[in-house]
């Protein structure tokens, strides 16, 4: 069975400053792994995935994520915040479980990133 | 090109009704899959459909139903509805049945029960 464990439930950073977002999986099967943002009141928006192939995978609005298959993590990282950043982000894993998948994802709890001026 | 829409974006309902939620694909979409989130909460699998059929199903009661149309558009029923249903109720949708891609995500349907 496959599980997310976001560890952080709220990352507060001033702009300009690096962004950490942190993700730890569990997963029997090769994994495919994603970010997702979701700003207040609207739907959710992929912002990078990986899918076995280069295990640093850059994403939309100068985010990237590394995959480390040692210490099952996916951690989001960004170098500089900027206040339009201010959104909840969500680590999703989905399991090729032996070539077939019913088309599951599952989500972490969510990081509710801040951005102060 | 329109992406995934959903309708109603806001409902109010009382507890024992029954509510139906739309769902239209992007365009050559074969995959329609349905998200509960609760509000604090990260997204909880409820239905995949691919090609009409159902392919998966998540940890939901049988209250909760799907079907999918032959334009692929999608509709979730949810009958004898509860307080803790209220949520918002997310469509996603792709090419393929893997989920392994990621999908396309509608902006949602936010159920309240009262």
């Amino acid at each position: 069975a496959q599980s997310v464990t976001q560890l952080d439930s709220h990352v507060s950073v001033s702009e300009g400053t690096p962004v950490l977002l942190r993700c730890n999986y569990s997963s029997s099967y090769s994994p495919s792994l994603f970010w997702y943002v979701q700003h207040p009141n609207k739907g959710l928006q992929l912002l990078l995935k990986y899918t076995s192939a280069a295990t640093l995978v850059k994403g939309i609005n100068g985010f990237e994520a590394e995959f480390k298959k040692s210490e099952t993590s996916f951690h989001l990282t960004k170098p500089s915040a900027h206040m339009s950043d201010a959104a909840e982000y969500f680590c999703v894993v989905s399991e090729d479980a032996g070539g077939t998948s019913y088309g599951k994802l599952t989500f972490g709890q969510g990081t509710i990133l801040t951005v102060h001026p | 090109d329109a992406g995934v829409t959903q309708s109603p974006t806001h409902l109010i309902k009382t507890r024992g009704q029954q509510v139906t939620l739309r769902c239209s694909p992007i365009s050559g979409h074969k995959s329609v899959s349905w998200y509960q989130q609760v509000l604090g909460q990260g997204p909880q699998f409820i239905f995949q459909y691919y090609e009409k059929e159902e392919r998966g199903r998540g940890n939901f009661p049988d209250r909760f139903s799907a079907r999918q149309f032959p334009n692929y558009s999608s509709e979730l029923n949810v009958n004898a509805l509860l307080l803790g249903d209220s949520a918002l109720y997310l469509c996603a949708s792709s090419i393929v049945r893997s989920a392994n891609y990621g999908y396309t995500f509608g902006s949602g349907t936010r159920l309240t029960v009262v």
